[in-house]
């Protein structure tokens, strides 16, 4: 069975301490690894996709990391305005498209 | 501005009314998306469109309907509300159907 599985559910983080986030992920026919970051009471906010093993991309403090199996999304010296919640998404061809969302982390960064 | 919209942003409705749940993006994107997203649960498709009048069923597609008679607009319609179906929706659309997708603010719904 598809599944994407997002741990921690929850990181509190003081201001400064770097840490990573977890998506693992199993699904066939994988048509790309997506990152988002969601505020409350808002909708979610592209941050990076991933296609291929190996692949990273980089954006200010965040960094996102994939493998066969999962992917990290790395945060360098968070600050309090990284506070938030990110999800994780697969999108996947076999038997017709699909995409999968983990249930995400949540994120706190104390100042 | 260029964006993608949702409307009502609120909205409280009783069991077996119909309700229609508004999305409209300036993209000119090709693909549009209906999702609901629960606590516990993470967003799940409702159902997606790759054009104008081409619409395809996703995970959770029961009890709801959606029409796209201009590429802009991708309504959602639920026939018949149930309690099962409050919810927080989101819209979103997409230049291609596995690139990154644009999603609008959202509608919570409530059914009572």
């Amino acid at each position: 069975e598809d599944q994407v599985t997002q741990s921690p559910e929850a990181l509190r983080l003081q201001e400064g301490e770097s840490s990573s986030l977890n998506c693992s992920y199993t699904v066939s026919g994988l048509r790309g690894l997506f990152w988002y970051r969601q505020d409350p009471g808002k909708g979610p906010e592209f941050l990076f996709t991933l296609y291929s093993a190996g692949e990273e991309k980089e954006k200010e403090r965040l960094k996102a990391t994939l493998t066969k199996k999962e992917s990290f999304l790395h945060i360098t010296a968070p600050k309090p305005e990284d506070s938030a919640t990110y999800l994780c998404a697969v999108h996947s061809h076999t038997g017709g498209f699909k995409t999968i969302f983990g249930a995400g982390t949540r994120l706190f960064v104390k100042a | 501005d260029a964006g993608i919209t949702q409307s009502p942003r609120y909205k409280i409705t009783e069991t077996g009314r119909q309700v229609t749940l508004m999305c409209h993006q300036t993209w000119s994107h090709s693909y549009m998306f209906w999702y609901r997203q629960d606590l516990g649960h993470g967003l799940r498709l409702i159902y997606y469109s790759a054009a104008a009048d081409i619409t395809d069923k996703g995970e959770v597609p029961d009890g709801y309907v959606v029409s796209r008679s201009k590429t802009e607009n991708f309504p959602l319609t639920l026939e018949s509300a149930t309690r099962s179906q409050t919810s927080v929706y989101f819209c979103a659309s997409s230049e291609g159907l596995y690139n990154e997708q644009f999603f609008g603010p959202g509608t919570r719904l409530t059914v009572l």
